[in-house]
């Protein structure tokens, strides 16, 4: 089982739509959760922390869930310029292949 | 800030050459991270750094990749001899650690690496 598993994509959704992103991880003595985007031949930013209630920054929400091991992503009124890969990252060390994002007008 | 900077931005280069990618981190950072990305493997960490000592250099693929941080605002990652399998795209991010906060890592723009 690999360390962090996403789905790969693509998501291709219409502008407005609201998206969810999944990611499972296998280390359950993981602290630390990350939400990044990375646009095409970029580097990696982050989007938002994932913390253990749960946080909301604007359009995006993040949730952890401890007991099953998976983090989520919700972009809700999707905008053409969230159009990007988004990589799941448990503690720094292990990023998921990311989840490739295509909003179509 | 500048963030931080990584040189060169691309490298190209013949196999069995001596590679040597630098990095300048965030100043006031104490870790520093060396990742390599493909279309294959994706992002996967080589090594990682705390106070300019390595912590965790599982990742580094093989005896060829050496990873040094003389002080604490620069690094290299070294491969010798480079081999075609090297060519990738070179991430050097850096972040300040601390038990209570949730840290993020702010990434260089990379080099890219072509290994002929």
């Amino acid at each position: 089982r690999k360390e962090v598993e996403q789905d790969p994509g693509p998501f291709n959704v219409p502008e407005g739509a609201t998206v969810a992103f999944n990611c499972t991880y296998s280390n359950s003595a993981s602290q630390s959760f990350f939400w990044y985007r990375q646009d095409c031949r970029k580097e990696p930013k982050l989007l938002m922390s994932v913390y253990s209630s749960g946080n909301e920054d604007g359009r995006f929400t993040a949730q952890l869930n401890r007991a099953s091991q998976y983090i989520s992503l919700l972009i809700r009124d999707s905008k053409l310029s969230d159009s990007a890969t988004y990589l799941c990252v448990v503690t720094l060390r292990t990023f998921g292949t990311g989840t490739k994002l295509q909003v179509i007008p | 800030d500048a963030g931080v900077i990584q040189s060169p931005r691309h490298e190209v280069t013949e196999m069995g050459q001596e590679v040597t990618l630098r990095c300048k981190p965030i100043s006031g950072h104490n870790s520093l991270f060396w990742y390599r990305q493909t279309m294959m493997r994706g992002l996967e960490l080589l090594i990682y750094f705390n106070n300019n000592v390595p912590i965790d250099d599982s990742g580094m693929p093989e005896d060829r990749f050496s990873a040094k941080m003389p002080n604490a605002s620069f690094s290299t990652l070294k491969i010798q001899p480079s081999e075609p399998r090297d060519s990738a795209v070179y991430f050097c991010a850096s972040s300040f650690f601390s038990f209570v906060l949730n840290t993020e890592a702010f990434f260089g723009q990379g080099t890219r690496l072509t290994v002929v």
